[in-house]
Formats: structure tokens, sequence, C-alpha cells
């Protein structure tokens, strides 16, 4: 499965929205990029993929540049819940094996 | 919504002990599952596929005498620390997909354990 590029850390004041860059330059035709989440001290949460189009659900929107190379994951109001590490993984989405990186820690502050 | 459950949450052991950490799934079945350790303030590592009704797949340096699995039911997998010692002390955390042919995964709250 192809690598994945995350800053390390990231700040965002509460209420405001926080975006989240993922580099995966070397992702294949057929590989999905996911977007899971680990509050400290839980198991990871899933939060959202896409392929190749923009999707948004009830908690986040993904953004996939055209040549799929990046994406940004955007949390459009970051509560103080949000505070979490952040992690972009892309896998062909038939193995179930995810790969998970050192991922973002975002720590959301009021 | 779909939930992943893991008992204990936290154990405390002997050196030399075995510890059994159990992984269901409460409202959907799952013919397979996989289990992760992760160390202090480092990211999840991938120990192994769990297969229902087959031996369990490891991950490179995984140690499978030590690392028993067992995926008995379509809800049910567990992990063996078998002799564990204070450097498995870990967060080991399993998960399962809510669909065959996806990488959408629910993950259970994790086992924290400590090896005295």
């Amino acid at each position: 499965d192809a690598k994945t590029t995350q800053p390390p850390s990231m700040d965002c004041a509460e209420g405001r929205a926080a975006n989240l860059p993922c580099n995966h330059s070397t992702i294949s035709g057929n590989e999905y990029v996911y977007w899971y989440r680990q509050i400290h001290s839980q198991g990871p949460q899933y939060i959202i993929h896409g392929l190749k189009n923009n999707e948004t659900n009830e908690m986040a929107s993904l953004i996939i540049t055209e040549d799929r190379k990046s994406s940004t994951l955007i949390l459009p109001h970051a509560t103080l819940r949000d505070t979490a590490v952040y992690y972009c993984i892309v896998s062909s989405g038939n193995t179930g094996k995810l790969i998970f990186g050192q991922g973002t820690t975002l720590q959301v502050k009021p | 919504g779909a939930v992943v459950s893991q008992h204990p949450s936290r154990v405390i052991c002997k050196s030399g002990t075995s510890v059994k950490i159990e992984c269901r799934s409460l409202d959907f079945q799952a013919t397979t599952m996989f289990w992760y350790r992760q160390f202090p303030k480092q990211s999840l590592m991938l120990m192994a596929t769990s297969n229902e009704g087959s031996k369990a797949t490891y991950e490179q340096g995984v140690e499978k005498d030590k690392f028993l699995i067992n995926h008995a039911s379509l809800t049910l997998s567990t992990l063996t620390v078998t002799s564990a010692h204070p450097e498995d002390s870990s967060f080991y955390i399993c998960s399962a997909p809510r669909w065959a042919d996806t990488d959408t995964q629910y993950f259970g709250p994790g086992t924290r354990l400590t090896v005295l």
C-alpha cells in the first residue's frame, strides 16, 4: 500500500474549521483514501473515505485533488472533543489491513 | 451503528503468566478481525489477521507462538499473550470490517496490558 505524509501536529481554535492535509503521491488507481482518528487511550474511529470524488458525511468533508496525490480532511466546526490523532491511510479497500502512519495530532484550543 | 467490544479493558499480570483478550462484534458478523498493538506515543502496529474457521496470519516479526489467536465464531476473536513479559506491556486493539470488501473498520476500545 502507498505511504502517506502528514504534519505531526496542528492547532485549531474551537469553532473554526480544521483542515488536515495528507500527501499520498504514490497512490495507485484502485486505492482509496481513508481517515481515522484516535482520541487518547481509545480505539481509532472511522471518519470518512473516498476514491476520487469529494465526500461529505456528518463528521467531516474529504477533498481529494484531481491528480489524487493529496487530500484534505475538513472538520467544519472543530470542538474540544475533536482533539485527537488523525490518520490518513491509503488502501485498496479489499484486504482489511490498515497500515497506520504517525498521523497528525490535532489540538483544538478554546 | 456497528460496535466492537473488548474484554478486559485493563489487565495487570505477573511475568510468565498468560493473558487472554476477547474481541467481539456486537451487531454484525465478522469473518475477519485484526489485532493491533500500540506502545506509548507510537502509532498502531498491525500484528495479525484473525480468520474465522482457519489459522491466523501474522505480520512479519510477530511471534505466532507467543500471540495465539483463535477466531472460534463469527463474532468472537481472542488473543492470548503467552508467557507474558514486561516488554509485552502495551495497548492491544482489535478491529473488524463492517463489510467484507472495504477497509471501513470498527475498532474496539482497546485493552491495556501491564506485565509486572
